[in-house]
């Protein structure tokens, strides 16, 4: 089973530019999570959908980030305009169950985000 | 407020020395708790899920504990391999939402 997938890998931008990562999860999965990952800290969660509707986005700073998740498979997660402090990994995992039930996720590699 | 809480932020151990990790955690409603691994430059890996206080799980070195309050992740005779980040992480009942600690990094020296 291949797993879940992201690119780019690395990104190096200069503040107030924009920057778009995607996403593809584990094939049959229904829920997908955009994580922010700042060195030496936990994941903290931007978004969650299952299918293509958002769940949760409590986190997410909508002025600045937006999210979407295509026919209920791929997504992308963009950032206009960058800031500083978005440096960062950003990771994307998913997991087969819906929001009702325990969810293993299942993450990717991420994404490195250097903004200068 | 729910948050996830690890220690020690950082552990270093002789191979072979056994120890654990601690997860403490408050939240309104568990639905389920989760370890993972974390290798540098990588994501995150799942190791367990504990549903219930009294549940363990093991795999190889690991072995996971669940109790009300807080979760263990207890390493026995470790190997330099066992090095990495091991990340605790908590669903709760409240809209499902996922709460990450900081981790602990382990360095296991040969």
């Amino acid at each position: 089973e291949a797993g879940v997938a992201q690119s780019p890998r690395y990104k190096i931008i200069e503040k107030r530019q924009s920057v778009a990562f995607w996403c593809n999860p584990i094939s049959g999965h229904a829920t997908l999570y955009w994580y922010q990952q700042i060195l030496g800290q936990g994941p903290k969660l931007l978004i969650q959908f299952q299918n293509n509707g958002v769940v949760d986005d409590s986190q997410l700073p909508k002025d600045r980030f937006s999210a979407e998740r295509l026919k209920g498979v791929d997504s992308t997660l963009k950032i206009q305009p960058a800031k500083l402090e978005d440096s960062a990994v950003y990771l994307c995992a998913s997991s087969r169950r819906g929001t009702g039930g325990m969810n293993e996720q299942y993450f990717g590699p991420g994404t490195r985000l250097t903004v200068t | 407020e729910d948050q996830v809480t690890q220690s020690p932020e950082a552990l270093r151990l002789q191979e072979g020395e056994s120890s654990s990790l601690n997860c403490s955690y408050t939240v309104s409603g568990l639905r389920g708790l989760f370890w993972y691994r974390q290798d540098p430059g990588k994501g995150p890996e799942f190791l367990f899920t504990l549903y219930s206080a009294g549940e363990e799980k093991e795999k190889e070195r690991l072995k996971a504990t669940l109790t009300k309050k807080e979760s263990f992740l207890h390493i026995t005779a470790p190997k330099p391999e066992d090095s990495a980040t091991y990340l605790c992480a908590v669903q709760a009942e409240n809209f499902n939402k996922f709460y990450f600690g900081s981790g602990t990094k382990l360095n296991v020296k040969p």
